[in-house]
C-alpha cells in the first residue's frame, strides 16, 4: 500500500540558508501534518492543512513557512536557518471524514536536516 | 491543555522478560484518541495501535497488548516475551481536534527508550 513520501530523505545546509522539504501523502488523504523532532525530543506539531488550507497552526517559526498544492502534496520552506532548526522533520497525512475521520494519522519516513 | 505523560524515560529488560510501558493523559475533550507509535534507532514512526474514548475494551496483539483505563486516564501497553528487535523509543500520543475543526493533531508524551538485552 502507498505510503506518505518525504523527500529528500536527509539535507545538510549551512547557517543562514534556505532548505525546502515536501511530503506526497497517501491517495485520497485530504489533510497533512508537519512535526518537528529535535534530538533526543518528542515530535513537536508545527502546522496542518486540509484540502490545501491551512487549518492548525503550532510551534511553526515566522521564518518557516508551508503550503499545500492542488495534487495535496506539502511544502515546508525553512529560510534563515539556524543550528536549532536541526531535526527530523516528519510529514503525517490522514482522512477526515466529518468531525473525526479514522483518527489515525500516517507519517512518513521523516526528512533529517542538519544545519552547519 | 491536553497532556500526555510517559514517566519512564528509560527501561532495560533481559530478552523474554515482559515489560509495561505507562503513559497517563489529560484531556478536557470527551472525544478524543490515544495512540503507541514505535520509533526504532533508524527513525521511522511505526504506529501500533489506535484507541477511541468511548472503546475501553483491552486489546491484544500478538506479544503486545493495551489496557486502557478511563478512570485513571492511563493507556499503558505491555510487550509480553520482549526481544531484541522490540529495541525502541515508544511514544504515546493524544489527538485533540485542531483549530479547523475539521482535523486533528497530536500531542506525544516524551518517549519512554526500551532496550532489550540479549
Amino acid at each position: 500500500a502507498a505510503g506518505v513520501i518525504q523527500s529528500p530523505r536527509h539535507l545538510i545546509k549551512e547557517k543562514r540558508e534556505t532548505a525546502t522539504l515536501k511530503c506526497y501523502p497517501i491517495p485520497r488523504h485530504d489533510t497533512v501534518y508537519w512535526y518537528q523532532q529535535g534530538p533526543g525530543q518528542d515530535p513537536q506539531f508545527l502546522i496542518s492543512f486540509y484540502e490545501k488550507m491551512q487549518s492548525d497552526k503550532g510551534s511553526i517559526p515566522d521564518r518557516f513557512s508551508a503550503q499545500q498544492f492542488s495534487d495535496y502534496h506539502s511544502e515546508l520552506n525553512m529560510s534563515s536557518l539556524e543550528l536549532g532548526d536541526s531535526a527530523l522533520y516528519f510529514c503525517a497525512s490522514s482522512f477526515t471524514s466529518g468531525r473525526w475521520g479514522t483518527g489515525e494519522l500516517f507519517f512518513g519516513e521523516g526528512s533529517r536536516l542538519t544545519v552547519l | 491543555a491536553q497532556k500526555v505523560t510517559q514517566a519512564q524515560t528509560e527501561i532495560s529488560v533481559v530478552e523474554k522478560e515482559d515489560v509495561t510501558l505507562d503513559c497517563v493523559y489529560e484531556t478536557r475533550d470527551t472525544t478524543y484518541y490515544l495512540f503507541w507509535y514505535k520509533q526504532p534507532p533508524s527513525g521511522e514512526l511505526v504506529f501500533l495501535i489506535r484507541r477511541n474514548s468511548f472503546d475501553e475494551q483491552n486489546e491484544i496483539s500478538g506479544r503486545y497488548s493495551w489496557n486502557f483505563q478511563k478512570s485513571t486516564s492511563s493507556f499503558n501497553f505491555t510487550i509480553t516475551a520482549s526481544q531484541v528487535v522490540d529495541s525502541a523509543v515508544y511514544f504515546c500520543a493524544l489527538s485533540e481536534e485542531g483549530s479547523g475543526g475539521s482535523n486533528y493533531k497530536l500531542t506525544f508524551g516524551k518517549g519512554t527508550l526500551l532496550t532489550v538485552n540479549p
